[in-house]
């Protein structure tokens, strides 16, 4: 499996400034994934981060306040804009082994927001 | 629609003791994967098994053994002798042909006391 790191992996931040956290892998892969885990609650996938194109939002998620980049096949950030205090969460970058349908994690970013 | 049921909120059991953690699953398509994660309080997500539907023979992997079965929609997960570092939240996730996004339980909070 690939070994995955984000950073940072924990951030205390005030309301309405943003965070850009960062997904690093030690291979290239095709899938890449980010995640947000509120307080004792599951995941929910927030994008699939595409490379070289625009990044493909689940319903409830939009660029403005998510913005994701994605500028080669092993790297991937997600920037939390304008946050409240409803944005502390827990968030994950993941990525699909190739033809395994099977997604690896990151150690994830815990954030809160004051 | 695809649809993952974990009932089991959270189990307590004494060191030792044999737990099985329930996943009921939904899904129309012939073709699926289900996983489980395993979530420690550190909060990385753990991968533990992958299994698709062709596949119904159980696996065990140590202390771990999972029970698949389609007559029921059921991919049960057994530790035995359990250990207080089995203590965490464990999730069962599905993943079908038709919507090639992973579809996550509610998780269960396993206590293990010594």
């Amino acid at each position: 499996s690939a070994v995955i790191s984000q950073k940072p992996s924990r951030d205390i931040c005030q309301r309405g400034t943003s965070l850009t956290i960062q997904c690093q892998v030690d291979s290239q892969v095709t899938m890449m994934f980010w995640y947000r885990q509120q307080p004792g609650q599951s995941l929910t996938l927030i994008a699939t981060a595409n490379q070289g194109s625009e990044a493909t939002y689940e319903s409830g998620f939009v660029i403005d306040k998510f913005p994701i980049s994605r500028p080669n096949l092993t790297f991937s950030t997600l920037t939390v804009s304008n946050m409240s205090p409803e944005d502390s969460s827990i968030y994950l970058c993941s990525v699909e082994a190739a033809s395994t349908d099977t997604q690896y994690f990151g150690p994830g970013t815990r954030l809160t927001v004051l | 629609a695809q649809k993952v049921t974990q009932a089991q909120t959270e189990i307590s059991v004494v060191e030792k003791e044999d737990v099985t953690l329930d996943c009921v699953y939904e899904t129309r398509d012939t073709t699926y994967y289900l996983f489980w994660y395993k979530q420690p309080p550190s909060g990385e997500l753990v991968f533990l098994i992958r299994r698709n539907s062709f596949d119904e023979q159980n696996e065990i992997s140590g202390r771990y053994s999972w029970n698949f079965q389609k007559s029921t929609s059921s991919f049960n997960f057994t530790i035995t002798a359990s250990q207080v570092v089995d203590s965490a939240v464990y999730f069962c996730a599905l993943i079908a042909d038709s919507n090639y996004q992973l579809i996550w339980g509610a998780g269960t909070k396993l206590i293990i006391k010594p």
